[in-house]
């Protein structure tokens, strides 16, 4: 079965750098969730997005956006990267059907490593 | 707000002993509860989850929790651990009225031969 997709798998940037990590929703899937996982930390949700609008913002940074696009794949986009960024960003997605009982499907993460 | 936790960052077991990883909720309504697995360098697993059909909620691998709610818990176990269970475990709670997943702080298996 088709799963979620991310991608780079890891990426390594500078501090003040960018970074732009991707995700590919399993197919038919309408919601996408962003999650940042630190070292030794459990994950915490920063964004989602339902129909290509955003549904819910966690702890995001200001300096990180976030969109859904027609084809329902979602990008984070990170710009002014900290030392503190470094982590594991997950996306998860699933079917909006029973709205909180609904199962998020776990990417395999992208690590991030800000040096 | 919503919230879990769960007692114990980690637990070791033998191999073929029960697993028991406990995880507590605080919710002034009934939740939606998850349990999730992660092994080394993977994302995250569903292994089972609580949506009121059944207190009694069988997962994936043999895994199997039960909602209490007087005890507000959803203890997740296993009668026999095999090798492959060693991995990170996280209870998560989702509220009916939004999306998003809180979890747990994790526990950590380990599982002694």
């Amino acid at each position: 079965a088709a799963g979620v997709i991310q991608s780079p798998r890891h990426l390594i940037k500078e501090k003040r750098e960018t970074a732009t990590l991707k995700c590919y929703p399993i197919p038919r899937h309408d919601t996408v969730y962003w999650y940042q996982q630190g070292p030794g930390q459990d994950p915490q949700f920063l964004i989602s997005f339902y129909e290509k609008m955003q549904s819910d913002k966690g702890s995001i940074p200001d300096r990180f956006s976030a969109q859904q696009f027609s084809d329902y794949h979602s990008e984070l986009n990170m710009s002014s990267l900290e030392l503190g960024d470094s982590a594991l960003y997950f996306c998860a997605s699933t079917l909006l059907q029973d709205r909180g009982a609904d199962t998020q499907y776990f990417g395999p993460g992208t690590r991030l490593t800000v040096l | 707000a919503q919230s879990v936790t769960q007692l114990g960052s980690h637990v070791s077991v033998s191999e073929g002993a029960l697993v028991l990883l406990r995880c507590n909720y605080s919710s002034s309504v009934p939740p939606y509860l998850f349990w999730y697995v992660q092994y080394p360098n993977q994302g995250l697993q569903l292994l089972l989850k609580y949506t009121s059909a059944a207190t009694l909620v069988k997962g994936i691998n043999g895994f199997e929790a039960e909602f209490k709610k007087s005890e507000t818990s959803f203890h997740l176990t296993k009668p026999s651990a095999h090798m492959s269970d060693a991995a990170e475990y996280f209870c998560a709670v989702n509220r009916a009225a939004g999306n998003k997943l809180t979890f747990g702080g994790g526990t950590r298996v380990l599982v002694k031969p």
